[in-house]
């Protein structure tokens, strides 16, 4: 199936360093959704954007939706160990009839290094 | 309140098999909409059902099938297991039809394998 084009794949990083990630389609979305999913449970919402240009935060995270409306980006500053995970961007496309249908990127997993 | 439920947790089963899955939503949630999520990757819309009706459909064989209960608990069925099902079974809840994404909550997931 269709899927977002999400990158990196996964990122080393350092305790207290800053993070970037996005997510870009082919096909305008109205809306760009950020979600976390650690080892054994469901993906949780971080951040909800449902405008073009909007910059939404929640805590240490920031997210954008792209100008084009064909993507979007996700920052996390100071980044600390429960960060680890695995980030995905989803949305629902603007040519699908339910704007239930969620289309997922492949993942960012971001993992800290000792 | 309890968050979404699903069982079993873990279904191992050979090819050829039939499974069902269950999903309990949070009370007062009257969707539900079900993903696979295979492994490395993100999940993939199967099925949304809102009042016990369908009300979307993903790009999956006729082996997947779902319903929705009076009680708004859902199974989701596949028949004719393939190696190519196992995966994570994601289920997700929503109040209403026209809830915001910010009303939606996943459950755990039940890992399949199949054999």
């Amino acid at each position: 199936g269709q899927q977002l084009n999400q990158s990196p794949q996964s990122m080393f990083i350092q305790e207290g360093e800053d993070v970037s990630m996005n997510c870009t389609s082919s096909s305008i979305f109205n809306t760009w959704l950020w979600y976390k999913q650690d080892p054994g449970e469901g993906p949780v919402l971080l951040i909800a954007l449902y405008k073009a240009g909007e910059l939404t935060s929640n805590g240490r995270l920031t997210a954008q939706f792209g100008i084009t409306r064909k993507d979007s980006f996700l920052n996390i500053s100071a980044s600390i160990p429960s960060d680890v995970g695995i980030y995905f961007c989803a949305g629902p496309p603007r040519y699908m009839d339910s704007n239930y249908q969620l289309i997922w990127g492949a993942g960012t997993k971001l993992i800290i290094k000792p | 309140d309890a968050g979404v439920t699903q069982s079993p947790t873990h279904l191992i089963k050979t090819r050829g098999q039939q499974v069902t899955l269950r999903c309990s939503p949070i009370s007062g949630h009257k969707s539900v909409s079900w993903y696979q999520q295979v492994l490395g990757q993100g999940p993939q819309f199967i099925f949304q059902y809102y009042e016990k009706e369908e009300r979307g459909r993903g790009n999956f064989p006729d082996r997947f099938s779902a319903r929705q209960f009076p009680n708004y608990s859902s199974e989701l069925n596949v028949n004719a297991l393939l190696l190519g099902d196992s995966a994570l079974y994601l289920c997700a809840s929503r109040s209403f039809w026209g809830a915001s994404y910010n009303e939606q909550f996943f459950g755990p997931g039940t890992r399949l394998t199949v054999l």
